[in-house]
């Protein structure tokens, strides 16, 4: 079983829809939480990141973390066709923040 | 401000062929980080630098080999290419800091025949 899971989808949805986006992990020692979005044939870009629980805002996107459940979610409001992308949750257990565990990542289609 | 380069973009290779993929970045980080995606897997880390002269194995270290040259450069080193290295390859770097990000170039695509 993988550390990091992560539904891959595809996920296609209309704009302007809600998009809900999870992963689950086993490891508790993991403290740091991201959620980068790779478009194709580009690298992964850091899109939000969160230390330990909580939530996090920035403009459309809301990124969640449930420690207790093992579980973060990225949700996207109004979407986009520019936001069709593959999404990768990350996580790590220590301050060496290029030392990720990914998921397999989520392709997201958002149709006009 | 390029961030992180990697050469080359693309490479075919015949099985047991040797061959180095280059990584470069100017943001002065301390850590280097060499990834390989494959599809259904995501990222898996290949080997890290936490800083000049110092290297580590990560999750799928096995076929290859790194030398952290200098702080700006990180090689990644296929010894004798098989086809189940076949993928594409990411460099990264990091200032390592719990508030930072990781930065990744654009990837190397790697195909083994």
């Amino acid at each position: 079983q993988k550390e990091v899971e992560q539904d891959p989808g595809p996920l296609s949805v209309p704009e302007g829809a809600i998009v809900s986006l999870n992963c689950t992990y086993s490891n508790s020692a993991f403290q740091y939480f991201m959620w980068y979005r790779q478009y194709s044939r580009k690298g992964p870009e850091l899109l939000m990141y969160t230390y330990s629980s909580g939530n996090k805002e920035d403009g459309r996107f809301t990124a969640q973390v449930d420690k207790s459940s093992k579980y973060i979610s990225l949700f996207i409001r109004d979407s986009q066709p520019s936001d069709s992308a593959t999404y990768l949750c990350a996580m790590s257990s220590s301050s060496n923040t290029g030392k990720l565990i990914f998921g397999q990542g989520t392709t997201l289609q958002v149709k006009p | 401000n390029a961030g992180v380069t990697q050469t080359p973009k693309f490479q075919v290779l015949k099985t047991g062929q040797s061959m180095t993929l280059q990584c470069a970045q100017d943001m002065n980080h301390n850590s280097m980080y060499w990834y390989r995606q494959d599809p259904g897997m995501g990222l898996r880390l290949i080997y890290y630098s936490a800083s000049e002269g110092t290297t580590d194995k990560g999750e799928v270290p096995n076929g290859y080999n790194v030398s952290r040259l200098n702080k700006r450069e990180f090689s990644l080193r296929l010894e004798s290419a098989a086809p189940s290295q076949t993928s594409v390859y990411f460099c990264a770097s990091s200032e390592d800091r719990g508030d930072t990000e990781a930065f990744f170039g654009q990837g190397t695509r790697l195909t083994v025949v």
